[in-house]
């Protein structure tokens, strides 16, 4: 069983929804991460939240917001997306923020129509 | 230049043959290298941390750094199908959160 669970695995939206994935991870983890991940491309890093601070990557747009309720969740909310936001989104969590040994959830597949 | 580079493949290898994956890097400031196997349609999984020059093992699996070349590469010893995946290089540098993967490289292992 994996120790990053992710909800739901699948979503289907409009362009006008609000939608939030959400994410928990059971590792007692101080670090947490989305990434963005389209196909045959590499996992892009949007949001880090590492001893209860955030950082964005300024390229992602506002449409993207993250939301970290404790050191154990990181939700992101979506909110008029494109067609071009259908990814694989995935969410990680790691030991310390210092580190690039991360643990990835099985990720939420996104479909804008 | 791409801050990680690997050959995007597919690398080819039959049963029971090493496979031998590559990948340079940009920053030589870059501090921690990691290999990630992601199989298709799943999340990336990691399978190899190495911090300083050399070789580091792991069962089937070696992982060897030069940091003078700026170059990591992942060896996979006695091949089996199961090891067909795409393998993500992965570096830490530039700051204090900022992971940068490769494109990565797909791995068919023949039977």
């Amino acid at each position: 069983d994996t120790e990053v669970t992710q909800t739901p695995k699948h979503l289907v939206m409009g362009m006008t929804n609000k939608k939030s994935l959400k994410c928990e991870q059971h590792m007692g983890h101080r670090a947490m991460y989305w990434y963005k991940q389209k196909a045959k491309k590499p996992p892009e890093l949007m949001f880090v939240y590492s001893y209860e601070k955030l950082s964005i990557n300024e390229s992602v747009p506002s449409r993207f917001s993250p939301e970290c309720p404790n050191s154990s969740l990181l939700n992101l909310h979506l909110h008029a997306l494109q067609p071009e936001d259908s990814a694989l989104y995935l969410c990680a969590s790691s030991l310390r923020g210092d580190t690039g040994e991360l643990f990835f959830g099985e990720g939420s597949r996104l479909t804008v129509l | 230049q791409k801050e990680v580079e690997q050959n995007s493949g597919p690398l080819s290898v039959p049963e029971g043959a090493i496979a031998s994956l590559n990948c340079t890097y940009s920053d030589r400031g870059s501090q921690s290298f990691f290999w990630y196997r992601q199989y298709s349609g799943k999340s990336p999984e990691l399978i190899m941390s190495i911090y300083s020059n050399g070789d580091k093992e792991d069962g089937r699996f070696t992982a060897q750094l030069n940091k003078a070349s700026q170059y990591v590469s992942l060896l996979i010893r006695d091949s089996q199908p199961s090891d067909s995946a795409t393998y993500l290089c992965a570096v830490r540098s530039g700051g204090y959160q900022k992971v940068t993967f490769g494109t990565g490289t797909k791995l068919q292992v023949i039977p």
